[in-house]
């Protein structure tokens, strides 16, 4: 099976612009979550879809949001971008239909806001 | 809130040495455990996880983990690292599913 694909990898933006990335679930997977990893915060939960439903947030502002389509593939979106937003956005799915399940990882989209 | 600790912020140690990597979470109800690994230019992989039944659980690589319940800990082991260790460890607890909580990681550094 393919692994969770990010794209872009890479993605420069400057102070209040938006930026979207897009996440590739492993197929048969339907939950996928979002992480942002900065040297700072480290790993840090944004939020869960499933069957295109939020199911999970974490403690970020509005400015972050996200959808899932019904073919898994999640998208988040960033608006009016702020310096501290650079990081690297990881994206993980998982099968989560019956209790817990492990997650599998993205090589994430590296953010740099300028 | 939940919360994930981890002693060791960088561990370097020479091959064939023991490696534990302290990890102490702060949840009093049911919870899953893992450990991920982050190799340089590599993304997070799974080493091992804790659902439930034996406490010591044995993942890829040789490694494997202890839950001590009594202790909030999942220390992470292996008896004789290489080069190849060479890597950041994460460990990570959660009890929904779909979100993770990790701690700040613990950056291990093999000499050969």
């Amino acid at each position: 099976k393919a692994g969770v694909t990010q794209t872009p990898r890479y993605l420069i933006k400057t102070r209040g612009q938006q930026v979207t990335l897009s996440c590739s679930p492993i197929s048969g997977h339907r939950s996928v979550s979002w992480y942002q990893q900065t040297p700072g915060q480290g790993l840090q939960f944004l939020f869960e879809y499933f069957s295109e439903t939020q199911r999970n947030k974490g403690n970020f502002p509005g400015r972050f949001s996200g959808r899932q389509f019904s073919n898994s593939r999640s998208e988040m979106n960033v608006s009016t971008l702020e310096l501290g937003d650079s990081a690297l956005y990881l994206c993980a799915s998982s099968t989560r239909d019956r209790g817990p399940d492990e997650q599998f990882f993205g090589p994430g989209t590296r953010l740099t806001v300028l | 809130a939940q919360s994930v600790s981890q002693h060791n912020h960088h561990v370097i140690l020479s091959e064939a040495a023991s490696l534990e990597l302290g990890c102490n979470y702060s949840y009093g109800g049911t919870v899953n455990l893992f450990w991920y690994v982050q190799y340089p230019g590599q993304h997070l992989q799974l080493l091992l996880k804790y659902f439930s039944g034996d406490p010591l659980v044995k993942g890829i690589k040789g490694f494997e983990a202890e839950f001590i319940k009594s202790k909030f800990s999942f220390n992470l082991r292996k008896p004789s690292v290489q080069w190849s260790d060479t890597a950041e460890y994460f460990c990570a607890v959660s009890n929904q599913g779909g979100k993770l909580i990790f701690g700040q990681g613990t950056e291990l550094s093999v000499k050969p």
